[in-house]
């Protein structure tokens, strides 16, 4: 079946530190992969996706690539800031099972100044 | 162009009692999710519509629990006799559904439900 597994949190971080949010995912067939944010108090948001392997996905100074080989989507940023605290959601899509995603638990992380 | 709307933006309401949860999606999105988060967790998946197919409610955790969609559009999600432990984020999502690529999911603002 299908299923994402997220790096567990809450991350704390100075600022201009350096992030990852580790993501790995199972799929039976080619899925697309996506990272969504929420903000406190808001909805989620598209962060970035990547539909095919070797795929990378950049927003906001966030990047992740679609490596099949390990199944991995890891999240990065050089240099986090503290409108980066929020609960980062690691997410698939497999075309070959239908239009249901799957998403991981959520990473929570804080900046600090 | 509109996002995804749902009301109300906060609901209380008493055990016992049956509320109703709006969600207008994206124009010409076939595809609309609920979702359940509770207090600091994750997504909870409820129930799946996809154009006139029968809804996936693989994810409602009781009969209390029940959504329609109507003329493909609206949905409404009714928790009848609600409990306590139905208080969370109710998030509602759409997505376009054409063939070929891979399309993400816009997510509404939810719908804060408190059970007292």
């Amino acid at each position: 079946g299908n299923s994402v597994t997220q790096m567990e949190g809450p991350v704390t971080l100075s600022e201009e530190a350096f992030l990852t949010i580790n993501c790995t995912y199972t799929a039976t067939g080619y899925p697309s992969l996506f990272w969504y944010v929420q903000y406190p108090g808001e909805g989620l948001q598209l962060l970035l996706k990547a539909t095919k392997a070797d795929d990378k996905g950049s927003n906001k100074g966030f990047e992740a690539t679609y490596r099949k080989e390990t199944t991995s989507f890891h999240l990065e940023k050089g240099s986090v800031q503290v409108s980066d605290s929020a609960v980062y959601f690691c997410a698939l899509s497999d075309l070959v099972t239908g239009n249901q995603f799957y998403f991981g638990t959520g990473t929570s992380l804080t900046v600090i100044p | 162009g509109a996002g995804v709307s749902q009301s109300p933006s906060n609901k209380v309401t008493e055990k016992g009692k049956d509320v109703e949860l709006r969600c207008d999606p994206i124009s010409g999105h076939t595809a609309l999710y609920w979702y359940r988060q509770s207090l600091g967790q994750g997504l909870e998946f409820l129930i799946y519509f996809q154009g006139n197919s029968a809804p996936d409610k693989s994810g409602l955790p009781s009969d209390r629990f029940s959504a329609e969609r109507t003329g493909g559009s609206v949905s409404t999600l009714t928790i009848q006799r609600t409990q306590q432990e139905d208080s969370a984020v109710y998030l509602c999502a759409s997505r376009f559904s054409g063939t070929g690529g891979a399309y993400e999911q816009y997510f509404g603002p939810g719908t804060r439900l408190t059970v007292t």
